[in-house]
């Protein structure tokens, strides 16, 4: 059965350094998201692209994040000057038919 | 401002205790509903989910959940808990007008043999 995969599984960065995580979405779906989970706190949703572009986006989705679909397969949540509070876990999902399909995540710490 | 609940944040049960995890949303629209199951170590996976017709639905692993319009509540349901059940349970809404989903809190169960 297809898996959306995520990579690494945890980065650890020191404050202030960019990190970008990696997503490969399930082929042919057409919708992709990225949440996130603070320890001890709910799933958030950041931010949902569709057709090459940000369909919404989230309050927590400031100018410090970005996303691109740089070729057909992969889909990257960029963060460009981390802060302590971005370590969390962060999800990608893809989503068909009404069902989103989640990754396994990747943890982040920022120290 | 739309919101989810999960009433327990923990649940410790016996092997073959039944099981209702309480969920319950603030939106006066319509909904998509999930339920969705996070095992140790895995990624979140689709329990079952509800768009429209028969408020009962039923899902992997002997789950099943029922929607209660007037209450706002989507409880999961499972008649005998095993073991292998421990893990932590997510209900997620998806409002109309929009495409993401909003989650509860999630509450951890945990099952002893």
């Amino acid at each position: 059965e297809p898996e959306v995969t995520q990579t690494p599984s945890h980065q650890v960065t020191q404050m202030g350094q960019e990190v970008i995580l990696r997503c490969v979405p399930i082929s042919n779906h057409l919708y992709f998201y990225w949440y996130r989970q603070i320890l001890g706190q709910k799933v958030e949703f950041l931010v949902s692209f569709y057709n090459n572009e940000i369909s919404e986006k989230s309050e927590i989705f400031d100018d410090q994040f970005s996303v691109e679909r740089p070729d057909g397969s992969n889909f990257t949540l960029k963060i460009r000057s981390t802060k302590l509070e971005d370590s969390a876990m962060y999800f990608c999902a893809s989503e068909t038919d009404g069902e989103q399909y989640f990754g396994p995540g990747t943890r982040l710490t920022v120290t | 401002a739309q919101s989810v609940s999960q009433h327990n944040h923990h649940v410790i049960l016996s092997e073959a205790a039944s099981l209702e995890l309480g969920c319950n949303y603030s939106y006066g629209g319509t909904v998509n509903l999930f339920w969705y199951v996070q095992y140790p170590g895995q990624h979140l996976q689709l329990l079952l989910k509800y768009f429209s017709g028969d408020p009962l639905v039923k899902g992997i692993k002997g789950f099943e959940a029922e929607f209660i319009k007037s209450k706002f509540s989507f409880n999961l349901r499972k008649p005998s808990v095993q073991w292998s059940d421990t893990a932590e349970y997510f209900c997620a809404v998806m409002f109309s007008g929009y495409s993401t989903l909003t989650f509860g809190k999630g509450t951890m169960l945990l099952v002893s043999p």
